[in-house]
């Protein structure tokens, strides 16, 4: 089966600084990956849309320059959170389509503290 | 942006009942998932289907697509304590297999 694997699984950062999350198709892959966020008890919040070889499409509210997404290989996109801070504490989930199907990464845990 | 209603947000059971979790939309969608997830962990696939009024069955799940493949329907029997976990529909519209759209999501709990 399809498997996306995210790293890191979680990261503590302080205000301020950056923080970069790969994501990763493992065996196959995706010229189209996806970054959601998650808040507690809800659903997932689409984020942006990576595009290899391409800009990362955005949607309605979500900063570009906040949450810069690069997605250098076929199998590789990365969402950096530039000049974190707390309130960008969530659980980011990235996905990859493969055959009609959307294949979820385990997520990473941000905490800024 | 086509919105899919997800009910109830909230099932609490005791275990060997049955449960039903409702996913509506006015919109069409090309194809319809389901996801399960777990506390601190992505969702999981658990079936997609794409015909209007296919059924699908996984065990003790069963699946419907809505006849006009705007509405889909998740139904357990006789739940066990390993199906709590939050239930995600999602589709796809037709303009764009690709990006979906999500369910608010319905947070189920089986108690032994």
């Amino acid at each position: 089966g399809a498997v996306v694997s995210q790293h890191p699984s979680w990261v503590i950062c302080k205000s301020g600084t950056s923080v970069k999350i790969e994501c990763r198709s493992l065996d196959f892959q995706a010229t189209t990956m996806f970054w959601y966020r998650q808040f507690p008890k809800q659903s997932l919040m689409l984020m942006a849309t990576s595009n290899e070889g391409s800009k990362a499409t955005y949607e309605q509210g979500v900063e570009k320059d906040k949450f810069l997404i690069n997605h250098a290989s076929l199998t590789l996109s990365t969402l950096t959170v530039t000049s974190a801070h707390p309130e960008d504490s969530s659980f980011y989930i990235c996905s990859a389509h493969s055959r009609g199907t959307q294949y979820f990464g385990p997520g990473t845990r941000l905490t800024v503290l | 942006t086509q919105l899919l209603e997800q009910s109830p947000q909230f099932l609490s059971i005791q275990e060997g009942e049955n449960l039903t979790v409702y996913c509506n939309s006015s919109s069409v969608f090309s194809s319809l998932q389901w996801y399960r997830q777990e506390p601190g962990e992505g969702p999981v696939l658990l079936v997609t289907v794409v015909t209007g009024g296919e059924v699908k069955k996984l065990k003790r799940l069963t699946f419907q697509f809505g006849d006009a493949r705007k509405d889909s329907s998740l139904h357990i029997t006789a739940a066990q304590p390993g199906d709590t976990g939050l239930y995600l529909c999602a589709g796809a519209p037709p303009s764009n297999d690709y990006k979906l759209s999500f369910g608010a999501g319905t947070t189920v709990t089986v108690r032994a």
